[in-house]
């Protein structure tokens, strides 16, 4: 079955440190990469993708991701955390369409807390 | 603003009771999505659109039924709610040639 898996449910972080949020994926072939971020009470709001090409994707507010097709995993960073990042992190996975859906397959979510 | 629109917001209903929630786009996307939201479960699929006047189940269609009479709305419907239809629940929408997903706010449906 295709699947996500983000292992850790919660990420804390000191302001100013790096950050890394994790992604593995099992889905066949060569799918496309997102990653999303919820802030309480509001929708899902878009950060990046992979498609092809460069395995280091950089998206919104900062963030990046790092693609490795041999671990397949899409893991999210930031260099420098700010305390507005605290927010929940989902990873999603488009696999190859084997029906008409297109659909995005998410992970269980990731929250990360960054303290002051 | 374009974009996709979720009514209501939020919503308590009895067990038993039905409910129709609303989804509307205005950017003329073909494809449209209802997922729910659980905690530690992430987003799961209930059902989906390809296309004005066609439907297919996802991962989670039972106890759901949809419809898309029009091309810009996308109606999840409960026919007689139960406690573990209890969740918040996101439309999604996007243009056949693009990767680009649009979510909605969300309907947070609590079923006592």
């Amino acid at each position: 079955a295709q699947s996500v898996a983000q292992p850790e449910d919660q990420v804390n972080v000191a302001e100013g440190n790096p950050l890394t949020v994790k992604c593995t994926y099992s889905v066949s072939g060569n799918p496309y990469l997102f990653w999303y971020v919820q802030y309480p009470n509001r929708g899902l709001q878009f950060l990046l993708k992979y498609i092809t090409g460069d395995n280091l994707v950089k998206g919104s507010y900062g963030f990046e991701a790092e693609f490795n097709k041999s671990q397949t995993s899409f893991h999210l960073k930031k260099p420098s955390a700010l305390v507005s990042d605290s927010a929940l992190y989902f990873c999603a996975v488009r696999p190859v369409a084997l029906d008409s859906s297109y659909k995005l397959i998410f992970g269980s979510g990731t929250r990360l807390l960054v303290r002051p | 603003n374009a974009g996709v629109t979720q009514t209501p917001k939020f919503r308590v209903l009895k067990t038993g009771q039905s409910m129709t929630l609303l989804c509307a786009q205005d950017m003329n996307h073909e494809y449209m999505y209802w997922y729910r939201q659980d905690p530690g479960m992430g987003l799961r699929l209930i059902h989906y659109s390809v296309g004005e006047g066609t439907t297919a189940k996802g991962e989670v269609p039972d106890g759901y039924n949809v419809s898309r009479l029009k091309k810009q709305n996308f109606l999840l419907g409960l026919e007689s709610a139960a406690p573990s239809q209890t969740s918040v629940y996101f439309c999604a929408s996007r243009t056949g040639q693009s990767l680009d997903y649009t979510f909605g706010s969300g309907t947070r449906l609590t079923v006592v």
